[in-house]
């Protein structure tokens, strides 16, 4: 998991409060990618983004939640008005290009979303 | 969804060749196969990628058939530390080109 930096690593949130995950890709890397784990499943894509750009949003729910990636700073995901079903893992990764099929993606470990 | 299939879960000895199959027939000719594991809800961990040739980097083999419709994971020496799901994927090129689409995996066991 060369540098992918989430943070925090854990977070709990009531019911209707806002949760904002943040990830810091490789230096240099300018494609970054969520994906969410519920409890004892897979990892499902949620979006792509770019610098600035949003790639590839098809993962994502459609309500509440949404993620940037600025020119500056890490990229963000933000999840509005938290419910129990929203409790998962949500991991980030990063690669320094999407377009090239033979270019890897690192990993961060998780930030680990908990709503109560 | 993904386009690979892998057994759901595999035992080994530790100190013996894991070799974890994985079958993506529907592949095309310029999308890679890429190995992945996740040990135990740490994030995922890159392990190796190729197109058509066989690979080999320090921890593991990837040996692709030659009608790139099948590929194994080799881990010649298997550790207790090698328990872990292992995702075969194949990159989804088109529009939405980088993203890996994860199936289920197959979880190894590692036994002493």
């Amino acid at each position: 998991n060369a540098g992918v930096m989430q943070n925090p690593r854990h977070l709990v949130r009531r019911r209707g409060q806002e949760a904002r995950l943040r990830c810091s890709p490789v230096k240099g890397h300018s494609h970054v990618y969520w994906y969410r784990q519920l409890p004892e499943e897979g990892l499902k894509f949620m979006v792509y983004l770019q610098k600035e750009n949003i790639i590839d949003e098809s993962g994502m729910p459609k309500e509440r939640f949404s993620a940037e990636f600025p020119k500056e700073g890490p990229s963000i995901l933000r999840i509005q008005q938290v419910v129990r079903g929203d409790s998962a893992a949500y991991f980030c990764a990063s690669s320094p290009s999407g377009a090239q099929m033979n270019t890897e993606a690192f990993f961060g470990q998780g930030t680990r979303l908990t709503v109560v | 969804d993904a386009k690979t299939t892998q057994p759901p879960s595999m035992d080994c000895a530790e100190g013996r060749a894991a070799n974890l199959p994985c079958n993506h027939s529907t592949i095309s000719g310029n999308e890679y196969v890429y190995w992945y594991r996740q040990i135990h809800s740490q994030g995922p961990q890159y392990i190796i990628h190729g197109l058509k040739n066989n690979e080999t980097n320090e921890m593991a083999s990837l040996i692709i058939t030659e009608d790139r419709k099948s590929s194994t994971l080799i881990l010649p020496h298997a550790t207790l530390r090698d328990t872990a799901v292992y995702y075969c994927i194949v990159r989804v090129g088109g529009g939405s080109q980088g993203n890996l689409i994860f199936g289920k995996g197959t979880k190894l066991s590692v036994k002493p």
